[in-house]
């Protein structure tokens, strides 16, 4: 079975400070992980996403994530925080093989304090 | 459109109704998916198909719930004699053929209040 675990419901930072949304994960085999971003009344949005490769991608709106498969995380961060960036925030993890379906954990809300 | 579409936005029925909620996937995108979302929670697999087919059913909560995508585009979530606890916003997502780490691209769901 696959899981995600997403440790802090909510995240508040000071706008322009750096911010990171922790996400960890179990999967058998290799990972698939994707971060997504959902504002109200909307579906989700597609940040970015780890395959294989260089372990820190990078995505839209300036976020990028870190792929560490020794302690199975896979953190989003962002240099400088804009208040516009406050959100809900999914990590989701798939197998690299068999069923394409996702796994999402309970999602962080990340608040942007001007 | 240039995105997944789903209708009705917003749907309200009563206890023991039957409901029908559609997507409209991205045009030429092979793999659709539908997930359920109770309020407070991340997305929760239902069931998805690869064209016509439906490759896993498995998340479906019960025999009430059923899946279609007759003709391998729009699909319909179908959810008979609807209970309280079917509230919920369902989504569906669908991702284009030729690599299986395709990101999934979601509508924006309908949002289901059972009274």
């Amino acid at each position: 079975a696959q899981s995600v675990a997403q440790p802090e419901d909510q995240v508040n930072v000071a706008e322009g400070n750096p911010l990171t949304v922790k996400c960890t994960y179990s999967v058998s085999g290799n990972p698939y992980l994707f971060w997504y971003v959902q504002y109200p009344n909307r579906g989700l949005q597609f940040l970015l996403k780890y395959i294989t490769g260089d372990n820190l991608v990078k995505g839209s709106y300036g976020f990028e994530a870190e792929f560490n498969k020794s302690q199975t995380s896979f953190h989003l961060k962002k240099p400088s925080a804009l208040v516009s960036d406050s959100a809900l925030y999914f990590c989701a993890v798939r197998a690299s093989f068999g069923n394409e379906k996702l796994t999402f954990g309970t999602g962080t809300r990340l608040t942007i304090i001007p | 459109g240039a995105g997944v579409s789903q209708s009705p936005r917003y749907k309200v029925a009563k206890r023991g109704q039957d409901v029908a909620l559609r997507c409209d996937p991205i045009s030429g995108h092979v793999s659709l998916f539908w997930y359920q979302q109770a309020l407070g929670q991340g997305p929760e697999f239902l069931t998805y198909f690869q064209n016509e087919a439906q490759l896993d059913k498995s998340g479906l909560p019960s025999d009430r719930f059923f899946a279609e995508r007759p003709e391998g585009s729009v699909s319909t979530l179908k959810i008979q004699r609807t209970q309280q606890e079917d509230s919920a916003v369902y989504l569906c997502a669908s991702s284009r053929l030729g690599s299986s780490y395709n990101e999934q691209f979601f509508g924006p769901g309908t949002r289901l209040t059972v009274l």
